[in-house]
């Protein structure tokens, strides 16, 4: 099975930067998702990494290590907006299960003034 | 937005009754799968559909079932409702369900607003 561990919560004040971890265990890999996602709203997609190192995107940038089962998530210059749940996921790439992804239960992320 | 589309939003039943909730995919994409989210927790995957077919389901009772249309639209059914039903229901829709072997692509899920489920 699939294994997704992340902090519940955590706090941070704007203009400052955050790191969002995650480590998980899995049968079978095949990608990392981070989504954000506001209070009653879907999941919006921030990120994916499938090979070891750092994808940079804007504010945001994602580091993989498959090796330790690693991820985390780097948000910059914080905003008031960034104010939300970060949920990692796991895509699975065993047999019929192809593509489903294992989520983390999402870490609660509120920027202070 | 991300073109996927729920219905209902909302939606209050009480226990033991049956509900119907949809979800129209993303042109051109011909998997839908299925979440559900409790309150403070991640979505938990309940079933994929590709091409018509079940492709795949999570640790969710029979009484959770669904379809999905020549047109990949699809439907989530739930029998006897219980307590612990309340969630929101999250569809999302991809290409391909995912390569077996070697590297896939990226292949992201886009998520649909969510059908709130309230049972009574």
């Amino acid at each position: 099975g699939q294994n997704i561990d992340q902090p519940t919560e955590m706090t941070a004040t704007e203009g400052a930067i955050v790191q969002i971890n995650c480590t998980y265990q899995t049968s079978g890999f095949n990608g990392l998702f981070w989504y954000q996602q506001h209070a009653g709203e879907a999941p919006t997609f921030l990120s994916y990494n499938v090979l070891d190192g750092l994808e940079e995107k804007g504010r945001f940038s994602s580091f993989l290590s498959r090796s330790k089962g690693y991820s985390y998530l780097l948000l910059k210059e914080l905003q008031m907006k960034d104010s939300a749940s970060y949920l990692c996921a796991v895509r699975d790439r065993r047999g019929s299960t192809l593509g489903r992804l294992y989520f983390g239960r999402g870490t609660q992320l509120t920027v202070w003034p | 937005e991300t073109g996927v589309t729920q219905s209902p939003t909302h939606l209050i039943k009480t226990r033991g009754q049956q509900v119907t909730l949809r979800c129209s995919s993303q042109s051109g994409h011909n998997t839908v799968s299925w979440y559900q989210q409790a309150l403070g927790q991640g979505p938990q995957f309940i079933f994929q559909y590709y091409r018509e077919e079940e492709n795949g389901r999570g640790n969710f009772p029979p009484r959770f079932s669904g379809l999905q249309f020549p047109n990949y639209s699809s439907e989530l059914n739930v029998n006897a409702l219980e307590l612990d039903d309340s969630a929101l229901y999250l569809c999302a829709s991809s290409t391909t369900p995912g390569l077996a072997g070697g590297i896939s692509s990226y292949n992201e899920q886009f998520f649909g607003p969510g059908t709130r489920l309230t049972v009574l």
